[in-house]
């Protein structure tokens, strides 16, 4: 398993276009987590997966923003009309929920830039 | 909103023991301590958690006072590998919040 991938690792934009992320969770994980980071602050919870089905947006997601988890396993992360005030570190994240506590393992995530 | 105090930054010298202190006097009786560390452009990395017990683990050990109120991150040797921003979270299986964690700095 080689944990958590994000694709792509970096991604520039033009002001007002669409953008989408891909993250593959580590393999049998059931939750999986999208979370925005800009300089110097703390990642931002955007939204979690408990298998397929999303348990909590965060009010930071505008009605631009979009996730899913079709199947369970991989999810996207969808960016309409995209302003320069999304350019940031966009993380994932996934572990595996079976009734005790567990650590979350984190992608590289996708650094967005938008001109 | 994040439910821990940390403070800003600390400097530990290459080899002494980094202790990170944090807060969280709302805790809940079910709400684990965890810790993760991010160091630059890389995703956060998991370091260590526990509920009441002191834990130890191959990175760090963990403190946590009786009361639960606050917890110590304890890197008993540290490396300048070691410098980055350290994020105490207090979780009970839910979404994980992060603060703005402190930012270690391992001095040569």
């Amino acid at each position: 398993d080689t944990g958590v991938s994000q694709n792509p690792r970096h991604k520039i934009t033009k002001r007002g276009q669409n953008v989408t992320f891909r993250c593959d969770p580590i393999s049998e994980h059931n939750r999986l987590y999208w979370y925005r980071q800009t300089l110097g602050q703390g990642p931002e919870f955007l939204t979690y997966f408990q298998n397929e089905a999303q348990l909590e947006k965060s009010r930071l997601l505008s009605d631009r923003f979009s996730a899913e988890r079709p199947k369970g396993s991989f999810s996207t992360l969808e960016i309409q009309r995209t302003e320069q005030g999304d350019s940031a570190m966009y993380l994932c994240a996934s572990s595996l929920r079976d009734g005790s506590n567990t650590e979350a393992f984190f992608g590289q995530g996708t650094r967005l830039t938008v001109v | 909103d994040a439910k821990t105090t940390q403070p800003t930054s600390m400097d530990c010298a290459e080899g002494r023991a980094a202790n990170l202190p944090c807060n969280h006097s709302t805790i809940s009786g079910n709400e684990y301590v965890y810790w993760y560390r991010q160091i630059h452009s890389q995703g956060p990395q998991y370091i260590i958690h526990g509920l009441k017990n002191n834990e130890t683990n191959e990175m760090a050990s963990l403190i946590i006072t009786e009361d639960r109120k606050s917890s110590t991150l304890i890197l008993p040797h540290a490396t300048l590998r070691d410098t980055a921003v350290y994020y105490c979270i207090v979780n009970r299986d839910d979404k994980i919040i992060f603060g703005k964690g402190t930012r270690l700095h391992i001095l040569p």
